[in-house]
């Protein structure tokens, strides 16, 4: 039982196309986000959702739209892909957003290309 | 603001020999702070973490850090090197009020030699 998956594990994909990453935590957890990670291995937070309440918006563009159906799920669609969006996106999950409850849980992370 | 500064981008350590991976923050207030582990193709893992109280943390896979304020550092240690230890590390720091937000290192790849 994987506790926090995303689907799907690799996205390749043209410039313009709109494309959708899942996330879903068994865990029973309040927070999650999306983090993304560049080619070289920088991560940086994209969002944060407490209980489907979006909390963080670390100044993503707007193209980039989370969706929190309920806490449970938390799903990144991005409009217009650019070649600049090629990254590793990761998932992750925590118990709450207090600092000492931070201990995240990762998704495994989906490969985007945009060829 | 918050910042994570991982010195090292590369270390390659022999098997069984100790490992000693640095990590410096800067933070205005007692942070909160993570070790990640990121094996290729993976999610990361945690590690260990330190909030308050016992500035030396253990945690999994034999990993232990030490929290110390005067340096602003919080270096990661195994006594002994395993080849399944290969991958990188990341460092992170967290802070009250920020929305569960993490600010990350740029990460240490870690090589094993047999």
């Amino acid at each position: 039982d994987t506790a926090v998956s995303q689907t799907p594990k690799y996205l390749v994909t043209q410039m313009g196309n709109d494309k959708s990453i899942k996330c879903e935590q068994n865990l029973g957890h309040d927070t999650m986000y999306w983090y993304k990670q560049d080619s070289k291995k920088f991560l940086k937070i994209m969002f944060s959702y407490n209980n489907k309440e979006l909390i963080i918006n670390e100044t993503v563009p707007n193209r980039f739209s989370p969706k929190s159906p309920d806490k449970a799920h938390l799903n990144l669609h991005i409009n217009s892909l650019e070649l600049g969006d090629s990254a590793v996106y990761f998932c992750a999950s925590s118990h709450d957003d207090r600092p000492d409850n931070y201990g995240y849980t990762f998704g495994s992370g989906t490969r985007l290309t945009v060829v | 603001a918050q910042s994570v500064t991982q010195p090292d981008i590369h270390i390659t350590v022999s098997e069984g020999a100790s490992l000693e991976l640095r990590c410096n923050y800067s933070y205005g207030a007692t942070p909160y702070l993570f070790w990640y582990v990121q094996s290729p193709g993976q999610g990361l893992q945690l590690l260990l973490k330190y909030f308050s109280g016992d500035t030396l943390v253990q945690g999994i896979k034999g990993f232990e850090a030490e929290f110390k304020r005067s340096q602003s550092s919080f270096n990661l240690r195994k006594p002994s090197v395993h080849w399944s230890d290969a991958a990188e590390y990341f460092c992170a720091v967290g802070a009250k009020n920020q929305g569960g937000k993490l600010i990350f290192g740029q990460g240490t790849e870690l090589s094993v030699k047999p």
